[in-house]
């Protein structure tokens, strides 16, 4: 069983849309992070959100943590070719010690 | 400064052998994790150290696999024997800061 559910699994839009991924859990999560991979590379942390309720940005992604620490999202505004990608998001638990990743969606930009 | 580096970055091995995988962390990165994520399937926690101490191993999937970080510097984890079901690619990643986390580019491993 999957702990964190990610939506869509894949998205294809052209440059200049606007798009949201949504991460879901019936967990609570100390803090939630969202990563970008590559093919042949390791995931990059974009973000990390902690408290309830709290939104990020970070040039033109928005990042969202539900209130309740179960859910979040990733909005990007004018998707451009180099957002392609596969975002991942990964909850925590309250010690740091472990992390449980969502399957990924994987983004494609068309020019 | 140097990003974390695995090595090999592709094993092709028979079932049955033994592989070993290494991790050098980011100098001065206390927390060193190791992931892996089988064919479509999410990427899974394997275990986690602090320094030279394992603090949380319940991710390692049977006592197949052995992960040790001797001195607190490399980690390697060895899978013997392999199964075909190991298969996969296997991340590691570093932290200093509790979450931070640095991934590595990650080892394919391909068992037959």
């Amino acid at each position: 069983t999957q702990l964190l559910e990610q939506s869509p699994q894949f998205l294809s839009i052209q440059e200049g849309e606007n798009l949201t991924v949504y991460c879901n859990s019936s967990s609570v999560f100390s803090s939630l992070q969202w990563y970008r991979q590559e093919p042949g590379e390791g995931p990059v942390l974009l973000v990390t959100v902690v408290t309830g309720g709290e939104v990020k940005k970070l040039k033109r992604l928005t990042f969202q943590f539900g209130d309740a620490r179960k859910d979040s999202s990733l909005h990007i505004t004018a998707a451009q070719p180099g957002d392609t990608g596969l975002y991942l998001c990964a909850g925590a638990g309250y010690n740091f010690n472990k992390f449980y990743f969502g399957s990924g969606t994987k983004l494609n930009v068309k020019p | 400064e140097a990003g974390v580096t695995q090595f090999p970055s592709h094993s092709v091995i028979e079932k049955g052998q033994t592989v070993t995988l290494r991790c050098d962390p980011i100098s001065g990165h206390d927390n060193l994790y190791w992931y892996r994520r089988v064919m479509g399937k999410e990427i899974k926690f394997l275990l986690h150290f602090v320094k030279e101490s394992k603090q949380d191993e319940s991710g390692m999937p049977n006592n197949r696999f052995l992960a040790e970080r001797t001195g607190g510097t490399y980690s390697t984890l060895k899978v013997q024997p392999a199964e075909l079901e190991d298969s996969g690619v296997y991340f590691c990643a570093s932290s200093q800061a509790p979450g931070k986390q640095y991934f590595g580019p990650g080892t394919r491993l391909t068992v037959t």
